[in-house]
């Protein structure tokens, strides 16, 4: 089974508008890590934003927001108020275990590409 | 402060040669990996290092090799290139829990 499934292969959204990026994740582990990276055409990986398994609040960084829904295992990331620069190909991850406890490997998902559209 | 640099950014290999992609990180950082993304897709663990002297297998090793003699650096090895090993490789670095990695910028690797 995958480790993480992002059902979106492409999205797009209107400049200015809020978009949710889609991630479902699979563990038997309590405790786990989830992220976002951003890759842009360019080709660099820019961390967004991590949320923790025992996090109780969705973690939030400027204008992005992990949307964490723990009994449902998804890991959905919201941009609001869309940008041209946040057009990009952008991968949720998992670490499973707690930090160090197995290397703190990342598992990617095949990523979701975001054109935002002026 | 540079962060993870990885040599060369781009490698045209002939099916059958060998070569060393090199990855050098100044963060101090115990925790290096080796990952390659294939057009269209995730990225996928090749080697990881949990510090000096310790690598162990991720989810694709095969045809590939590393060292980790210091904490900077941690090569990676492809020995007798074939097409499928055609990709780009990240190298990336990590210490904090809630960060996740430092990822170089990228080895675009085509062999032909």
């Amino acid at each position: 089974a995958q480790k993480i499934t992002q059902t979106q292969p492409g999205m797009f959204v209107q400049e200015k508008e809020a978009v949710t990026l889609d991630c479902t994740y699979d563990t038997s582990d309590q405790s786990y890590g989830l992220f976002w990276y951003k890759q842009p055409s360019s080709g660099e990986m820019i961390f967004l934003i991590y949320q923790g398994s025992y996090d109780e609040q969705n973690a939030t960084e400027g204008r992005y927001s992990l949307n964490f829904q723990k009994a449902r295992k998804s890991a959905n990331l919201v941009i609001s108020a869309s940008q041209l620069g946040d057009s990009a190909m952008y991968f949720c991850a998992m670490r499973e275990g707690l930090f160090r406890e197995y290397g703190n490997k990342l598992v990617f998902g095949a990523g979701t590409i975001l054109r935002v559209k002026s | 402060n540079a962060g993870v640099t990885q040599t060369p950014k781009f490698r045209i290999l002939k099916i059958g040669q060998s070569m060393t992609l090199q990855c050098t990180q100044d963060m101090n950082h115990n925790y290096m990996y080796w990952y390659r993304q294939d057009p269209g897709m995730g990225l996928k663990l090749i080697y990881y290092s949990v510090g000096a002297g310790i690598t162990d297998k991720g989810e694709v090793p095969n045809g590939y090799n590393v060292s980790r003699s210091t904490t900077e650096d941690f090569p990676l090895r492809l020995e007798l290139a074939a097409p499928s090993q055609t990709s780009v490789y990240f190298c990336a670095s990590g210490a904090l829990a809630n960060y996740g990695y430092t990822f170089g910028s990228g080895t675009r690797l085509t062999v032909v």
